[in-house]
């Protein structure tokens, strides 16, 4: 039941943009995204909620289409505090999160 | 201060002796999970409950056990761990209706 994300890794320069990916096999009725620092435990980012919306967090936005069941993360000017692996987890009822196998993002000054 | 305290962090043990990893929650959560990271596989959810007495096997449960007496708690058992087992734990909470995730700091466990 794991979502599917891409990429695996992305090395950006401070002031890049990225875009991470996340796609369900199921239809969906939540998207969130976490953020982990390396040996320390996830932090919630945002969800995103069945109806396609947009939100935002300083820089960092997600977009989630249910139709396609699937989800991207807007990194935008990057800094080097973004450096982590990202994770999504998807939501297909009962209120259970499956997560991705992450994207470790590093940004370089 | 809303927290998800898992104990012991660090964890050596020998294959077949059987082992509990504590996870507590004070925020009052009907949701509580249990997940193991490994390198490359991301977040695997073991086992779920929804509320006290309810619990559902995630993608691998095979090896492990649960239960939810109360609702603060919800501890992860290896009656016979393997090697296999080797892995960084992770226990979570959350409300009703779709809420974050809220995290334990990791129970990183070595089986020899």
């Amino acid at each position: 039941q794991q979502p599917v994300q891409s990429p695996q890794a992305v090395i950006l320069r401070e002031g890049e943009d990225a875009v991470i990916n996340c796609s369900s096999s199921k239809a969906l009725y939540s998207v969130h995204w976490y953020r982990q620092k390396h040996g320390e435990a996830p932090v919630f980012l945002m969800i995103l909620l069945k109806g396609g919306e947009q939100k935002g967090h300083e820089k960092i936005s997600a977009s989630f289409n249910e139709k396609k069941q699937q989800s991207s993360l807007y990194l935008t000017a990057s800094q080097l505090s973004y450096s982590g692996t990202y994770f999504c987890g998807t939501e297909s009822g009962a209120n259970n999160l499956f997560f991705g196998t992450g994207t470790r993002l590093t940004v370089i000054p | 201060e809303a927290q998800v305290t898992q104990n012991p962090r660090y964890l050596i043990t020998v294959t077949g002796k059987k082992l509990t990893v504590t996870c507590s929650q004070n925020m009052n959560h009907e949701y509580m999970s249990w997940y193991r990271q490994d390198p490359g596989l991301g977040l695997r959810q073991i086992y779920y409950s929804m509320n006290v007495e309810v619990t559902d096997k995630g993608d691998v449960p095979e090896g492990y056990k649960v239960s939810r007496k109360e609702k603060r708690n919800f501890p992860l058992i290896l009656e016979s761990p393997s090697p296999n087992q080797t892995s960084l734990y992770f226990c979570a909470s959350h409300d009703r209706g779709r809420s974050p995730l809220h995290f334990g700091n990791g129970t990183r466990l070595t089986v020899t």
